[in-house]
């Protein structure tokens, strides 16, 4: 199966900061990646899938890159609502299997 | 908008079986999967299974001999059964609709303790 590590684990950042995170698959995946961000007591929200392409009504702050192996998801200039945790997420065409990397935390500086 | 609504049991005692039910409402969700993921207390994301529109089934090589998830598509309604549940089945339990391999859409999630 394909492993998901993400890092740093956590993320000391203030506001107005550009921020950056790792995704780095065990084998190659395309651009089969996704990004999301959880807040405390929430369910999940798509940001961007397929390694770049913004979820509509996702803030354009945010930018994901990257293909293969290792991928990157880019806060450009951090604000308030942004502090939360954030998961990769990989779809395996065969066998049909999905993960999710450990997930980074931005938190306040 | 799709909507999704989770609903279950509250505490369950080791070796019983989880149930859980997702309601779908506010739009078609052919072509989807139907997902089912957890989330351990403080820990992060776990896919358990999914359930596609033509009742083809996949899960986590970890549970598979545990799981089982079914789909009333007349109803907008899937399900998710876990079977000899441990403490270590405590989490969130989100269900969630998926296209192209991620998910848009995901319901509240709900706690499932798991106690003796």
């Amino acid at each position: 199966a394909i492993q998901l590590t993400q890092f740093p684990s956590s993320l000391p950042a203030s506001i107005g900061d550009r921020v950056s995170m790792t995704c780095r698959a065990s084998q190659g995946i395309n651009r089969a990646l996704a990004w999301y961000q959880q807040k405390p007591g929430k369910a999940p929200k798509l940001l961007i899938y397929g390694a770049s392409i913004l979820q509509s009504g996702v803030s354009s702050r945010f930018s994901g890159s990257g293909s293969g192996t290792d991928f990157t998801l880019t806060i450009s200039s951090l604000q308030s609502e942004d502090f939360a945790t954030y998961y990769c997420q990989q779809f395996n065409n065969y066998p049909h299997e999905f993960t999710f990397g450990g997930g980074t935390r931005v938190e306040i500086k | 908008q799709v909507q999704l609504q989770e609903s279950g049991p509250g505490l369950l005692r080791p070796s019983e079986t989880l149930s859980l039910n997702c309601t779908v409402s506010g739009g078609s969700i052919s072509d989807y999967y139907w997902t089912w993921i957890r989330q351990s207390p403080g820990k992060g994301l776990e896919w358990i299974g999914y359930i596609y529109q033509n009742g083809r089934t996949n899960y986590n090589p970890s549970l598979k001999s545990r799981v089982t998830i079914s789909v009333d598509t007349a109803n907008s309604h899937f399900s998710l059964k876990l079977t000899s549940v441990t403490t270590a089945d405590t989490a969130v339990y989100y269900c969630a609709v998926g296209a192209a391999g991620t998910f848009g859409y995901w319901g509240q999630g709900t706690l499932v303790p798991v106690s003796s």
